[in-house]
């Protein structure tokens, strides 16, 4: 299995502040046919279901507001969230979907400082 | 809009089984797969494996099988997991997903309580 490993863990910050949260693979996510990363980020906020927020490394989903941008290719990904609000606090999980089975990574959680 | 229903909360003694329920809403039941996800504290979100809904073809992850039997009701638009031979390691939140490779749309959730 593809082993998706988050970094860092825990992130405290105010809001207005910029983060980045990684993900790296331990196998690349490039498909060498249609040159896309198979790569998904999502929220999660206490008491809720994930909710999808970046598709193929970058395409953001209908409806995320354009602060959290989804870059990287090949096994090295990143969320980036700029001008953080409180409603983003959260946890943030990667997956993969190129190699069966579908693996998540460990999760960031994102605190108020 | 695309709602994912999933049944109620359940207690289940060591050795019993349980069934969840998954009913979709708001869009054409066989354009998605449904896959189903376990997510506890421990181990954080794991994938069990997904169902064609149109036709009820099933691939599972390698150590949910035997543990994890998938179905579907094409008539009612439900998906439904079985899970079998309960230990405490099964208590979790269990939800499904509408599959695209990325899992576009959620359940709420069904926590499963493994407890003598």
């Amino acid at each position: 299995d593809i082993v998706m490993t988050q970094s860092p863990s825990s992130l405290a910050v105010s809001a207005g502040e910029t983060v980045t949260i990684n993900c790296k693979s331990s196998q690349s996510l490039l498909s060498s046919g249609n040159q896309k990363n198979y790569l998904a980020w999502y929220q999660q906020k206490p008491g809720q279901s994930p909710k999808l927020l970046i598709y193929l490394a970058s395409t953001r989903e209908s409806g995320v507001p354009d602060r959290f941008i989804g870059s990287g290719s090949g096994t090295d990904f990143t969320l980036t969230i700029s001008s953080v609000q409180a409603e983003d606090l959260a946890d943030y999980y990667c997956q993969q979907h190129y190699s069966y089975p579908d693996t998540f990574g460990a999760g960031t959680k994102l605190e108020l400082k | 809009q695309v709602q994912l229903q999933q049944s109620g909360a359940e207690l289940a003694k060591p050795g019993s089984s349980v069934k969840i329920s998954c009913k979709a809403s708001g869009y054409t039941f066989t354009s998605y797969y449904i896959s189903w996800i376990k997510q506890t504290t421990g181990q954080g979100l794991e994938y069990i494996g997904y169902i064609n809904t149109g036709s009820g073809g099933t691939n599972y992850n390698e150590k949910f099988k035997g543990k994890a039997t998938l179905t579907v009701d094409k008539s009612s638009s439900t998906a439904f997991m079985q899970l079998s031979s309960l230990t405490p390691d099964d208590s979790a939140v269990y939800y499904c997903a509408g599959e695209l490779g990325w899992f576009a749309y959620w359940g709420q959730g069904t926590l499963v309580t493994v407890s003598s």
